[in-house]
């Protein structure tokens, strides 16, 4: 059954460093997004991302953030400058046009020390 | 804004107990209703899922009944077991919100003892 992978599974960062999470979502699907989780608490969305530009962000994706579907399977997001709060775990997530379900990665565990 | 808020956690059974863990929504449109599961160290599963009132989605012995009048969503399974033990996830897509993107709740802790 297909699924959605990222890599890596867990990144520790020094505050500051830019830092790029990596996904490759189902290949037949359209639309894609990160989400993050910090510990303990709920799942937040991020970005919505949709032939080729964003179509939807939140109030946390703000300009240290950035989205790129680099070639036809990666989706990545780039953290330009991390920071301490950014320590998180990160989920990207797939659907496909038809349907609104999303289908979450195994996600990336983010530390910034 | 939507927004969905889920019963507080942790809950504790005993294998073979009944399980309830209540959602309730707030939405501006018609949004499809889902439980996602994530189990020790692992992300986030698609457990079941509504897309109107009244549906029921089921799944490995657990169901939830999308109730518009209630604006509810709550999971239930007749007999838990030890496997079970996860966070659960509501959440909520709202068709008018663009791209959809999911608003979850906070989750609620399962812990089921043999």
């Amino acid at each position: 059954e297909p699924e959605v992978t990222q890599t890596p599974s867990h990144q520790v960062t020094q505050m500051g460093q830019e830092v790029i999470l990596r996904c490759v979502p189902i290949s037949n699907h359209l639309y894609f997004y990160w989400y993050r989780q910090i510990l303990g608490q709920k799942v937040e969305f991020l970005v919505s991302f949709y032939n080729n530009e964003i179509s939807e962000k939140s109030e946390i994706f703000d300009d240290q953030f950035s989205v790129e579907r680099p070639d036809g399977s990666n989706f990545t997001l780039k953290i330009r400058s991390t920071k301490l709060e950014d320590s998180a775990m990160y989920f990207c997530a797939s659907r496909v046009g038809t349907s609104d379900t999303q289908y979450f990665g195994p996600g990336t565990r983010l530390t910034v020390l | 804004g939507d927004s969905v808020t889920q019963m507080e956690g942790p809950v504790t059974l005993s294998e073979e107990a009944f399980l309830t863990i209540n959602c309730t929504y707030t939405a501006t449109g018609y949004p499809s209703l889902f439980w996602y599961v994530q189990y020790p160290g692992e992300g986030l599963q698609l457990l079941l899922k509504a897309t109107k009132a009244d549906d029921k989605g089921s799944n490995k012995g657990f169901e939830a009944t999308y109730r518009k009048e209630t604006t509810s969503f709550h999971l239930e399974k007749g007999s838990v077991q030890v496997s079970d033990s996860a966070v659960y996830f509501c959440a909520l897509s709202d068709a008018n919100s663009g791209n959809t993107p999911l608003v979850f709740g906070k989750g609620t802790r399962l812990s089921v003892i043999a």
